[in-house]
Protein backbone atom coordinates (compact mmCIF):
# COMPACT_ATOMS: atom_id res chain seq x y z
CA UNK A 1 0.00 0.00 0.00
CA UNK A 2 1.03 3.75 -0.28
CA UNK A 3 3.15 4.97 2.01
CA UNK A 4 3.49 8.25 4.10
CA UNK A 5 6.67 9.05 6.07
CA UNK A 6 7.01 12.20 8.57
CA UNK A 7 10.07 13.83 9.15
CA UNK A 8 11.35 14.24 12.48
CA UNK A 9 9.13 11.37 14.11
CA UNK A 10 9.47 13.30 17.54
CA UNK A 11 11.37 17.27 18.29
CA UNK A 12 11.67 18.80 20.99
CA UNK A 13 12.58 22.23 21.15
CA UNK A 14 12.93 25.66 23.11
CA UNK A 15 10.05 28.49 23.34
CA UNK A 16 10.33 31.21 20.83
CA UNK A 17 11.84 29.04 18.04
CA UNK A 18 10.10 27.38 14.66
CA UNK A 19 10.27 24.25 13.58
CA UNK A 20 9.55 22.43 10.93
CA UNK A 21 8.48 18.97 9.98
CA UNK A 22 8.18 16.73 6.63
CA UNK A 23 5.30 14.91 5.36
CA UNK A 24 6.27 12.79 2.33
CA UNK A 25 4.36 10.53 -0.03
CA UNK A 26 7.02 7.82 -0.76
CA UNK A 27 5.45 5.95 -3.48
CA UNK A 28 2.28 7.88 -5.15
CA UNK A 29 1.82 11.51 -6.16
CA UNK A 30 -0.51 13.58 -3.67
CA UNK A 31 -1.92 17.34 -5.12
CA UNK A 32 -3.73 17.19 -1.63
CA UNK A 33 -2.27 16.23 2.00
CA UNK A 34 -3.77 17.58 4.90
CA UNK A 35 -2.81 18.41 8.47
CA UNK A 36 -4.16 17.56 11.46
CA UNK A 37 -3.01 17.90 15.47
CA UNK A 38 -3.74 15.45 17.88
CA UNK A 39 -3.56 15.87 22.02
CA UNK A 40 -3.28 13.42 24.35
CA UNK A 41 -6.21 11.56 24.86
CA UNK A 42 -7.93 13.37 22.08
CA UNK A 43 -9.21 12.88 18.65
CA UNK A 44 -7.35 14.52 15.48
CA UNK A 45 -8.58 18.08 14.08
CA UNK A 46 -7.99 18.98 10.67
CA UNK A 47 -5.76 21.86 10.53
CA UNK A 48 -5.53 22.79 7.06
CA UNK A 49 -5.34 21.72 3.65
CA UNK A 50 -2.31 21.71 1.24
CA UNK A 51 -2.22 21.89 -2.10
CA UNK A 52 0.27 21.20 -4.10
CA UNK A 53 1.23 24.83 -5.80
CA UNK A 54 -0.88 26.59 -4.20
CA UNK A 55 -2.19 28.13 -0.74
CA UNK A 56 -2.74 26.38 1.98
CA UNK A 57 -6.64 26.40 3.22
CA UNK A 58 -6.72 26.58 7.27
CA UNK A 59 -9.75 25.63 9.48
CA UNK A 60 -11.65 27.97 11.28
CA UNK A 61 -9.40 29.02 14.13
CA UNK A 62 -5.73 27.67 13.03
CA UNK A 63 -3.52 30.58 12.51
CA UNK A 64 -2.03 30.44 8.89
CA UNK A 65 0.91 33.08 10.28
CA UNK A 66 1.19 30.43 13.37
CA UNK A 67 1.38 27.73 11.22
CA UNK A 68 2.78 27.75 7.84
CA UNK A 69 2.00 25.19 5.47
CA UNK A 70 4.43 24.99 1.91
CA UNK A 71 3.45 22.29 -0.80
CA UNK A 72 6.46 22.50 -3.28
CA UNK A 73 5.66 19.02 -4.94
CA UNK A 74 3.51 16.20 -5.24
CA UNK A 75 5.00 14.44 -2.93
CA UNK A 76 6.14 17.03 0.03
CA UNK A 77 4.01 19.19 2.31
CA UNK A 78 6.10 20.84 5.18
CA UNK A 79 4.29 22.51 8.29
CA UNK A 80 6.19 24.74 10.08
CA UNK A 81 5.08 25.94 13.46
CA UNK A 82 6.20 29.54 13.75
CA UNK A 83 7.46 30.82 17.21
CA UNK A 84 6.74 27.83 19.26
CA UNK A 85 4.85 27.89 22.66
CA UNK A 86 4.26 25.15 24.93
CA UNK A 87 1.01 25.24 24.30
CA UNK A 88 2.03 23.83 20.95
CA UNK A 89 3.02 20.58 22.37
CA UNK A 90 1.08 17.98 20.49
CA UNK A 91 1.01 15.00 18.01
CA UNK A 92 0.99 16.18 14.15
CA UNK A 93 0.02 13.87 11.63
CA UNK A 94 -0.32 14.42 7.96
CA UNK A 95 -2.01 12.24 5.17
CA UNK A 96 -1.68 12.15 1.76
CA UNK A 97 -4.74 11.75 -1.04
CA UNK A 98 -3.84 9.95 -4.30
CA UNK A 99 -4.33 12.01 -6.92
CA UNK A 100 -7.66 11.39 -8.74
CA UNK A 101 -9.17 9.22 -6.05
CA UNK A 102 -11.11 11.40 -3.29
CA UNK A 103 -11.85 8.45 -1.29
CA UNK A 104 -8.44 6.99 -0.06
CA UNK A 105 -5.79 8.84 1.98
CA UNK A 106 -3.09 7.85 3.95
CA UNK A 107 -1.68 8.81 6.85
CA UNK A 108 1.70 9.43 8.26
CA UNK A 109 3.12 7.94 11.24
CA UNK A 110 2.88 11.59 12.92
CA UNK A 111 5.12 13.98 14.57
CA UNK A 112 5.51 14.50 18.53
CA UNK A 113 6.07 18.26 19.28
CA UNK A 114 7.85 19.33 22.68
CA UNK A 115 8.20 23.10 23.78
CA UNK A 116 9.68 23.87 26.12
CA UNK B 1 -14.69 20.66 14.83
CA UNK B 2 -15.19 17.46 15.96
CA UNK B 3 -18.83 16.18 14.70
CA UNK B 4 -18.60 12.95 15.98
CA UNK B 5 -19.16 11.43 18.86
CA UNK B 6 -18.40 7.98 19.75
CA UNK B 7 -19.38 5.50 22.91
CA UNK B 8 -18.10 3.91 24.41
CA UNK B 9 -15.06 6.17 25.14
CA UNK B 10 -13.40 3.08 26.67
CA UNK B 11 -14.32 -1.19 26.31
CA UNK B 12 -12.61 -3.79 27.94
CA UNK B 13 -13.00 -7.32 26.77
CA UNK B 14 -11.07 -10.38 27.12
CA UNK B 15 -9.47 -12.08 24.09
CA UNK B 16 -12.00 -13.78 22.16
CA UNK B 17 -14.97 -11.97 22.72
CA UNK B 18 -16.91 -9.47 20.42
CA UNK B 19 -15.81 -5.57 20.23
CA UNK B 20 -19.09 -3.26 18.85
CA UNK B 21 -18.24 0.52 18.69
CA UNK B 22 -20.64 2.89 18.09
CA UNK B 23 -20.08 6.20 15.99
CA UNK B 24 -22.95 9.09 15.64
CA UNK B 25 -22.20 12.39 13.13
CA UNK B 26 -24.11 15.90 12.61
CA UNK B 27 -24.16 16.10 8.59
CA UNK B 28 -24.83 14.18 5.65
CA UNK B 29 -21.73 12.29 4.40
CA UNK B 30 -20.39 10.64 1.07
CA UNK B 31 -18.52 8.22 2.88
CA UNK B 32 -17.70 6.80 6.88
CA UNK B 33 -14.28 5.72 7.57
CA UNK B 34 -12.68 3.97 10.22
CA UNK B 35 -9.56 3.82 11.41
CA UNK B 36 -7.14 2.67 14.29
CA UNK B 37 -4.22 3.94 16.10
CA UNK B 38 -1.87 2.54 18.16
CA UNK B 39 -0.75 4.34 21.19
CA UNK B 40 1.33 7.30 19.94
CA UNK B 41 1.48 6.28 16.17
CA UNK B 42 -0.29 6.79 13.45
CA UNK B 43 -3.45 5.93 11.88
CA UNK B 44 -4.45 2.75 9.57
CA UNK B 45 -7.01 2.48 7.61
CA UNK B 46 -9.67 0.33 8.18
CA UNK B 47 -13.05 0.00 6.45
CA UNK B 48 -14.58 2.83 4.29
CA UNK B 49 -18.43 2.35 3.68
CA UNK B 50 -20.45 5.01 1.07
CA UNK B 51 -23.76 6.55 1.59
CA UNK B 52 -25.55 4.38 -0.14
CA UNK B 53 -24.48 1.26 1.71
CA UNK B 54 -25.41 -0.05 4.96
CA UNK B 55 -23.07 -2.56 5.75
CA UNK B 56 -19.52 -4.02 4.71
CA UNK B 57 -17.36 -6.82 6.08
CA UNK B 58 -13.55 -6.99 5.94
CA UNK B 59 -12.18 -10.00 7.43
CA UNK B 60 -12.99 -9.83 11.34
CA UNK B 61 -14.47 -5.92 11.05
CA UNK B 62 -17.80 -5.56 10.01
CA UNK B 63 -19.17 -1.96 9.48
CA UNK B 64 -23.02 -0.95 9.69
CA UNK B 65 -24.26 2.53 8.68
CA UNK B 66 -27.75 3.85 9.25
CA UNK B 67 -28.15 7.35 7.40
CA UNK B 68 -31.35 7.73 8.78
CA UNK B 69 -30.23 7.85 12.45
CA UNK B 70 -26.69 9.23 11.25
CA UNK B 71 -25.02 6.32 12.81
CA UNK B 72 -22.30 4.10 12.12
CA UNK B 73 -21.08 0.85 14.24
CA UNK B 74 -17.81 -1.17 13.97
CA UNK B 75 -17.78 -4.76 15.26
CA UNK B 76 -14.50 -6.70 15.73
CA UNK B 77 -15.22 -10.08 16.02
CA UNK B 78 -12.94 -12.82 17.81
CA UNK B 79 -10.98 -10.19 19.57
CA UNK B 80 -7.43 -10.67 19.81
CA UNK B 81 -4.81 -8.96 22.13
CA UNK B 82 -3.13 -7.32 19.24
CA UNK B 83 -6.53 -5.61 18.89
CA UNK B 84 -5.93 -3.41 21.65
CA UNK B 85 -5.72 0.64 20.75
CA UNK B 86 -7.84 3.68 19.90
CA UNK B 87 -10.49 3.52 16.95
CA UNK B 88 -12.14 6.70 15.44
CA UNK B 89 -14.88 7.41 13.06
CA UNK B 90 -14.28 9.75 10.20
CA UNK B 91 -16.66 11.18 8.01
CA UNK B 92 -15.97 12.64 4.47
CA UNK B 93 -19.26 15.14 3.73
CA UNK B 94 -17.90 17.24 0.76
CA UNK B 95 -15.55 14.66 -1.34
CA UNK B 96 -12.69 16.65 -0.45
CA UNK B 97 -10.79 14.56 1.62
CA UNK B 98 -11.20 16.37 4.33
CA UNK B 99 -12.44 14.08 7.44
CA UNK B 100 -13.99 15.31 10.68
CA UNK B 101 -13.03 12.61 13.27
CA UNK B 102 -15.40 11.27 16.34
CA UNK B 103 -13.62 11.30 19.47
CA UNK B 104 -12.24 7.84 19.41
CA UNK B 105 -13.06 4.30 21.41
CA UNK B 106 -10.43 3.08 23.48
CA UNK B 107 -10.56 -0.64 23.10
CA UNK B 108 -8.68 -2.93 25.65
CA UNK B 109 -8.48 -6.66 24.90
CA UNK B 110 -7.12 -8.76 27.45
CA UNK B 111 -5.42 -11.70 26.77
Amino acid sequence: GAVVSQHPSRVICKSGTSVKIECRSLDFQATTMFWYRQFPKQSLMLMATSNEGSKATYEQGVEKDKFLINHASLTLSTLTVTSAHPEDSSFYICSARVSGNPWEQFFGPGTRLTVL
Amino acid sequence: SQQGEEDPQALSIQEGENATMNCSYKTSINNLQWYRQNSGRGLVHLILIRSNEREKHSGRLRVTLDTSKKSSSLLITASRAADTASYFCATDGSNTGKLIFGQGTTLQVKP
